[in-house]
């Protein structure tokens, strides 16, 4: 599982600290998005997820930010874990019939 | 609950050997994905089936093929190996194409020598 984290931008955070991830999304027709987390060895779990017409949804600990405007996605997490130390990728979604597409992820390092 | 499964965990094969990964999912849901996940690449769509007895091809489907065997079962063969094929291969569904998360498996690690 680590060999999927290399070359990826990487943050790092210190524990009890809040975490901003960024996502710059591709396509303006995009109407839902989704935030995943992926732990080493494992497939990506579905951390929260919001659609166009909002630009703010929160959820245990994480709160996810659509502007629409710029095509920018963020997560932010709260009083940060070293269980949250994973890769955390974007996902969106446009019409009907159409697939999850994919950003390439941030690792999110949690300093104890 | 068991969720989406994927087998095997883990493959080894030679240049040019074929070979079928399986998943299955049991949330009745009617949307099947495959995705390969590389170094600092994401995932990245190789074929999804919107509905049982439909496919269409993804981002990179070259050298693969699949095949939706029931509303459950979602297959991805590779006719003959690359090593371009090593990567990590992730099976996902969702209840229905808009709106709603995917849910994924555990992955398989696949090495083409």
């Amino acid at each position: 599982g680590e060999s999927v984290g290399l070359h990826l931008p990487t943050l790092s955070v210190q524990e009890g600290d809040n975490s901003i991830i960024n996502c710059a999304y591709s396509n303006s027709a995009s109407d839902y998005f989704i935030w995943y987390k992926q732990e080493s060895g494992k497939g990506p779990q579905f951390i929260i997820d919001i659609r166009s017409n909002m630009d703010k949804r929160q959820g245990q600990r994480v709160t996810v930010l659509l502007n629409k405007t710029v095509k920018h996605l963020s997560l932010q997490i709260a009083a940060t874990q070293p269980g949250d130390s994973a890769v955390y990728f974007c996902a969106e979604n446009w019409g009907r019939n159409t697939p999850l597409v994919f950003g390439k992820g941030t690792r999110l390092s949690v300093i104890a | 609950n068991a969720g989406v499964t994927q087998t095997p965990k883990f493959q080894v094969l030679k240049t040019g050997q074929s070979m079928t990964l399986q998943c299955a999912q049991d949330m009745n849901h009617n949307s099947m994905y495959w995705y390969r996940q590389d170094p600092g690449m994401g995932l990245r769509l190789i074929y999804y089936s919107a509905s049982e007895g439909t496919t269409d091809k993804g981002e990179v489907p070259n050298g693969y093929n699949v095949s939706r065997l029931n509303k459950r079962e979602f297959s991805l063969r590779l006719e003959s190996a690359a090593p371009s094929q090593t990567s990590v291969y992730f099976c996902a569904s969702r209840r229905q194409e808009r709106n709603t998360e995917a849910f994924f498996g555990q992955g398989t690690r696949l090495t083409v020598v």
